[in-house]
């Protein structure tokens, strides 16, 4: 069974350009959250989506956003980025009712 | 709003020695996990434990969880080098009386020592 793959796994970029992050939860799961985490915060949730919607949302500007497809498959994306936005983003997957969240092997974003 | 405080942040531990881990959180919540990471890699589900009481245990870790007290123990019995990594707890909140998302602590980083 395969888990939940994030893309790319390392990315850097420029400050003012924008990024979008890709998560490919495991078969059958219908609910990604994603999360940042820095040394100075920790990890901090971002959004969880469910079917295509957006349920839930974390404390952050509007310049992260993000997205979920009919098959489960959710996007992020940041805009105009900043230093600070350098970070590990996590997503975890679970399926309707479960209680476990498995997740993905990260992002690794870094700002210049 | 609900917090999560685990302590310590640090513990340098040497192998073959017992330690707890400490995991508080300010509001009530139906389930509370217990996740490993090792540097530079993502989170690996070690617990969930769902009910006041709840006692789980893996190799040299058992985990519990008293609901009361807002409380959950990580317990490391004969630390063994592979054991260093950081290790966070998480609880779930409620959005509505639907599930909501996990809040993690600071985490605690372990290192095990010969």
């Amino acid at each position: 069974k395969a888990g939940v793959t994030q893309t790319p796994r390392y990315l850097i970029k420029t400050r003012g350009q924008q990024v979008t992050l890709s998560c490919s939860p495991i078969s059958g799961h219908r609910s990604v959250s994603w999360y940042q985490q820095t040394p100075g915060q920790g990890l901090q949730f971002l959004f969880e989506y469910f079917s295509e919607t957006q349920r839930n949302k974390g404390n952050f500007p509007g310049r992260f956003s993000g997205r979920q497809f009919s098959n489960s498959r959710s996007e992020m994306n940041v805009s105009t980025l900043e230093l600070g936005d350098s970070a590990l983003y996590l997503c975890a997957s679970t399926w309707t009712g479960g209680y476990g969240y498995t997740f993905g092997s990260g992002t690794r974003l870094t700002v210049v | 709003e609900l917090k999560v405080e685990q302590n310590p942040l640090f513990l340098s531990m040497q192998e073959g020695k017992n330690y707890t881990i400490y995991c508080n959180y300010s509001t009530t919540s139906d389930r509370l996990y217990w996740y490993r990471q090792d540097p530079g890699k993502s989170l690996e589900s070690l617990f969930v434990l769902l009910s006041n009481g709840a006692v789980k245990q893996e190799g040299r870790l058992m985990a519990s969880l008293d609901t009361k007290a807002r409380l959950s123990t990580l317990h490391i019995t004969a630390a063994v080098h592979d054991l260093s990594a950081t290790y966070f707890c998480a609880v779930i909140t409620e959005q509505g009386g639907s599930q909501g998302n996990l809040i993690f602590g600071k985490g605690t980083k372990l290192s095990v020592k010969p």
